[in-house]
């Protein structure tokens, strides 16, 4: 597609219950990221994927936290036993490399919210 | 480790005028690149412009230019003739080899355009 796609958009979950979020980078963009921002606050990262490099995990918070990405393409964001304190928008973010220049173009974001 | 710092969480502008948001960095990386995103209200993240730590010249995209100080490791963001619709967080980002090439925001500053 043209752009990043995420989705769901919304959701609001029980503490407690499973969370996947889902990424569409664009095409051809190698280079995928997951960041978090809580209300009001920065962008924290998350987690990063480059072509078949192993992901740099070094910003999931916690073990609930995990990342996937599949064929190089679409990734997703699994949080188990979610808490209120997840609550935020998770934005997913690719690029065409790693390095240099390479803007990371954002998508609009999941935004999760756990009762 | 690189760092971002916006030490302004907030400000008012008034239309048509000119307004810089400052930006600091600390990193041990020689090379790296630094960039500015905006955020209006519906969350999306808007790329504004980059900055190449080895770039001689100051980038400049439309109303945008950054005034990059590499001694003093400084990045600021200037928009000039500023209009109703640059109402945003805007946030100060670098990417560096040292820290896995990952994208590492600052705080952000919120700006208000006043007519």
């Amino acid at each position: 597609g043209a752009g990043v796609s995420q989705s769901p958009s919304n959701k609001v979950t029980e503490k407690g219950k499973d969370v996947e979020l889902r990424c569409d980078p664009i095409s051809g963009h190698t280079a995928l990221y997951w960041y978090r921002q809580s209300l009001g606050q920065g962008l924290e990262f998350l987690i990063y994927f480059q072509g078949n490099s192993a992901p740099d995990k070094s910003g999931l918070p916690s073990d609930r936290f995990s990342a996937e990405r599949t064929g190089g393409s679409v990734s997703t964001l699994t949080i188990q036993r979610t808490q209120q304190e997840d609550s935020a928008v998770y934005l997913c973010a690719s690029s065409l490399a790693r390095a240099g220049a390479n803007v990371l173009t954002f998508g609009a974001g999941s935004r999760l919210t756990v009762l | 480790a690189q760092k971002i710092t916006q030490t302004q969480p907030g400000m008012f502008v008034q239309e048509k005028e000119a307004v810089t948001l400052d930006c600091t960095y600390d990193t041990s990386d020689p090379s790296y690149g630094l960039f500015w995103y905006k955020q209006p209200s519906s969350g999306e993240m808007i790329f504004l412009i980059y900055q190449g730590s080895y770039d001689q010249q100051n980038a400049t995209e439309g109303r945008y230019s950054l005034n990059f100080q590499k001694a003093r490791k400084s990045a600021n963001l200037v928009i000039s003739a500023s209009q109703l619709g640059d109402s945003a967080m805007y946030f100060c980002a670098m990417r560096g080899k040292a820290a896995g090439n990952k994208l590492t925001f600052g705080g952000g500053t919120r700006v208000l355009v006043k007519p």
